[in-house]
């Protein structure tokens, strides 16, 4: 129940293409939704980020798509370019047991490749 | 810009040494996080802390201790390091407790041979 499950694992993708990135969860008490990316040798940073109230969140070329009764979330990539090849990993937020405290659950990540 | 920085970007440690790993951050954020990162498993969630001495057990604390004696540093400390510890150790750090983007450091590479 305190997983997020992220596919797919690597996906390649042509210059110009769409990349979707799946992520399905059980917890409906997570109420926060971002996307983190990756970049070789560095940390991950947040990219782009929804709540349950909204069904989609457009920030430039990246967009959330989220289904709430299906329990699902997306990150499409428009006109994917090389410099978006990097690792991607959904989240959820949680609260711990202390209720002091929130804390994310992270996807496994994908590695998305876009050729040129 | 908010930074936060880690000690050491790699290290390299014996079998059953004490290692501490360093996380400070220049922004006054509340909360602080420790995760280990593996290839396959994600981002797994060590402990965090979301005040001065206080902290929380994450998803895989066996093996890990941590202190936050002041706001701005949190440590991570492996009793005695075993080769399962092997791995990139990632600090994040995020705002107040309703604000979740976490911020994070570059990471460190520990070897434990």
């Amino acid at each position: 129940q305190q997983q997020v499950k992220q596919s797919p694992q690597s996906l390649i993708v042509q210059k110009g293409g769409i990349s979707i990135i799946n992520c399905a969860y059980e917890n409906t008490a997570f109420d926060y939704f971002p996307w983190y990316q990756q970049f070789p040798g560095k940390g991950p940073a947040l990219l782009i980020a929804i709540r349950p109230d909204v069904s989609e969140k457009k920030e430039g070329r990246f967009t959330i798509s989220f289904n709430k009764s299906a329990k699902q979330f997306s990150l499409h990539i428009m006109d994917s370019q090389p410099g978006d090849s990097a690792t991607y990993f959904c989240a959820a937020s949680r609260r711990y047991i202390s209720q002091a405290g929130t804390a994310l659950i992270f996807g496994k990540g994908t590695t998305l490749s876009v050729s040129s | 810009d908010v930074k936060v920085t880690q000690s050491s970007r790699y290290l390299v440690k014996r079998t059953g040494e004490k290692v501490f790993l360093e996380c400070v951050q220049d922004m006054d954020h509340e909360n602080m996080f420790w995760y280990r990162q593996d290839p396959g498993l994600g981002l797994r969630l060590i402990y965090f802390s979301y005040d001065v001495k206080m902290k929380e057990k994450g998803d895989i604390p066996e093996g890990y201790s941590v202190s936050r004696e002041k706001k701005e540093r949190f440590s991570l400390i492996l009793e005695s390091a075993s080769t399962n510890q092997t791995s990139m150790y990632l600090c994040a750090s995020s705002f107040r407790p309703s604000y979740n983007e976490q911020f994070f450091g570059p990471g460190t590479r520990l070897t434990v041979l």
